[in-house]
Order: structure tokens, then sequence, then C-alpha cells
């Protein structure tokens, strides 16, 4: 298996562009997750999926940030319009099991620089 | 929040040495999972303990859980240079929430 394919790896914007994260989840998982990981903050959990319905999106930072699943091989984690601070590593997860208590396999990570 | 928190915060050791990370997290966990991140890259799962397990193991990892000290420790044994990473734990209730993690360096 592939495994979880996450583009673009890099992604250099000027504050105000419109960000768009991409997401691949491993074929037969049923959960997806976005995580976003900061020095200051750590690894966060931002919103998840079940069978490509959003589930708990209380991690998302603002109205800034919105998330999609329209269908079961892919998702897209949009940053409208983007900020300096949301610079971070943003991570796909999908796991195999309805919910969160499975193992969750994570993708390389988008590196996301706004200038 | 059931954020785990790992200590210590950084450690270092030699090839061959054993490596000890813990974990102290707040609220009833359904599982507790150890991931290894290594640097520039994604989180990579190491192993899941449920709440009604006491120790677990996988190779040369050796995880505990003491539910009533909420508490979990990792233990890599004869560690390698390739060990060199950040260890996460995840307590699990309705979801996971991780720690800032313990970053393990090992040298040759």
């Amino acid at each position: 298996d592939a495994g979880v394919i996450q583009s673009p790896r890099h992604e250099v914007t000027e504050m105000g562009q419109e960000v768009t994260l991409r997401c691949k989840p491993i074929s037969g998982h049923n959960s997806l997750f976005w995580y976003r990981q900061t020095m200051m903050r750590g690894l966060e959990l931002l919103i998840y999926f079940n069978n490509n319905v959003p589930i708990d999106d209380s991690g998302m930072p603002e109205d800034r940030f919105s998330a999609k699943m329209p269908n079961a091989s892919f998702s897209t984690l949009k940053i409208q319009p983007s900020e300096p601070r949301d610079s971070a590593v943003y991570f796909c997860a999908s796991s195999y099991s309805l919910g969160t208590t499975d193992t969750q396999y994570f993708g390389p990570g988008t590196r996301l620089t706004v200038l | 929040s059931q954020q785990g928190e790992e200590d210590p915060q950084a450690l270092s050791i030699q090839e061959g040495e054993n490596a000890t990370m813990n974990c102290s997290y707040k609220t009833s966990i359904n599982n507790l999972q150890w991931y290894r991140q290594n640097s520039g890259r994604g989180l990579v799962h190491l192993i899941l303990i449920r709440s009604n397990e006491r120790e677990k193991h996988s190779g040369r990892l050796r995880v505990t859980l003491d539910t009533s000290k909420k508490s979990s420790s990792l233990l890599i044994t004869a560690s390698r240079a390739a060990d060199t990473a950040s260890y996460f734990c995840a307590p699990n209730t309705d979801k996971l929430i991780f720690g800032t993690g313990t970053r393990l360096q090992v040298f040759p």
C-alpha cells in the first residue's frame, strides 16, 4: 500500500493568499484526521471525518480554516486568507476503524510557510 | 485535557543503553498509544496498549500502563542510533491527544 499521501510537501505563500492542502488516505480506511504541528503548540487535532462526514471540528482554529472530504479517497484543508501564524506542518492521518481509538497512519506532512 | 505529558523532554544516551520515557495523563482512557517521529517526517505508530492491559512488548519495545496512576512508560532496550527521534504518547478517550514528546538522541 502507498500509505497516506499528502500534497504539496512544501508550500510557501504570502499573507492573504488561499492555501489548499490535499490528502489521500489509505484505501479502505474509514476515518481521516487533520493535525497541525508547531514548536509552540505541539501536535493539535484540527478535525476528523468518519465515512467522509466531519465528526469533530472543535480543533479548527477559526473560520479561515475549512476541511472537506468529498469522497473516501480525498480530503482537503483550506486556509483562506492565510496568515503568518498559520505557518506549521500539517499532517493528515487515516485509520481503518470508525472513531479515534484505532492506530492512525500519518502522511509525510505539508510544511506551510506564510510570509 | 487528557493530553499526555512526556517526561523527560529530552534524553541522550549511548548505543546499547536502554531508554525509558514516561507519560502521564489526566482522565480515563480506552487505550494509550505511542508514536515515533523522525525529523521532518510524519508520526509512525509503535504500540497500542488497552486500558485493561498492564504490559505489552513489541521487539525491543516494552510499554507499561498503570491506570491507577494514570501513567505509562516506554522502554527501548539496546538502543541504536536509528532510534534517534521524538517519541509521543497519546492517551485515547474520544480522540488522541498528543503530548509534546520526548526527544531521544542515541549516540553511536
